[in-house]
């Protein structure tokens, strides 16, 4: 069955990367996204890879796929006070069936 | 392009009440997930419908949970005889019918969740 596995905090300073890590365990998974939830809010996605891709980068934000090891890591460069959020990993075995999340990294900015 | 809605956002319910939870999807979305967020917990997917059909129900509960997407009108998720247990946030979840460039990418569009609470 499908799994998906998340440290549930992270804690960092203003200014420094930040790395969440994730891993899952069906090798079948075709899409990987990560998911940001600010207090009170839905999920609004950041970011999705295909799993023949080991690395794709957006602005300050860096994933890297190991699939090998199942684990998915996303990297936050400059780590502001705004993206303090919940950061969920999800997997999916096709472009049309459901989601199947993390519990999500509970990140921390510090000023 | 407004994005989903759902309501009620908060709702407060006495054991034994019905709990009824609207969502309207997106414009030009007729896939409509529902997923349920447990305190410390993750989401977990309920039910996926298309207009009129149930494709996908594994994650509902037997009992008592019940949902529906009719051709007219936003999709439902219908909680009868609530308990304790089912405080929770629910979200709903949309993807577009014909995906922009022909490709799904299983991207999920989220509202902002109602939040149920059963004294």
């Amino acid at each position: 069955g499908e799994d998906v596995e998340q440290s549930l905090f992270l804690s960092v300073r203003e200014g420094d990367s930040s790395v969440i890590n994730c891993t899952y365990t069906d090798s079948s998974s075709t899409y990987l996204y990560w998911y940001k939830q600010e207090p009170g809010a839905g999920l609004q996605l950041l970011t999705y890879i295909f799993s023949n891709m080991d690395m794709k980068q957006d602005q300050r934000l860096t994933v890297l796929l190991n699939k090998k090891d199942k684990h998915l890591s996303l990297r936050i460069a400059d780590t502001q006070t705004g993206d303090s959020a919940i950061y969920f990993c999800a997997e999916s075995l096709s472009g049309y069936s459901t989601l199947t999340f993390g519990k999500g990294t509970m990140l921390l900015v510090s000023p | 392009n407004a994005g989903v809605m759902q309501n009620p956002r908060h709702l407060v319910r006495r054991r034994g009440q019905e709990a009824r939870l609207r969502c309207s999807p997106m414009k030009g979305h007729s896939h409509v997930y529902w997923y349920r967020q447990l305190p410390e917990e993750g989401l977990k997917f309920m039910v996926y419908l298309q207009k009129e059909n149930i494709i996908d129900e594994s994650g509902m509960p037997k009992e008592r949970f019940s949902a529906e997407f009719p051709k007219e009108g936003p999709s439902i998720l219908r909680i009868q005889q609530v308990v304790r247990g089912d405080s929770a946030a629910y979200f709903c979840a949309s993807s577009p019918t014909h995906p922009a460039g022909g490709i799904n990418t299983g991207e999920l569009f989220f509202g902002e969740g109602s939040r149920l609470t059963v004294l």
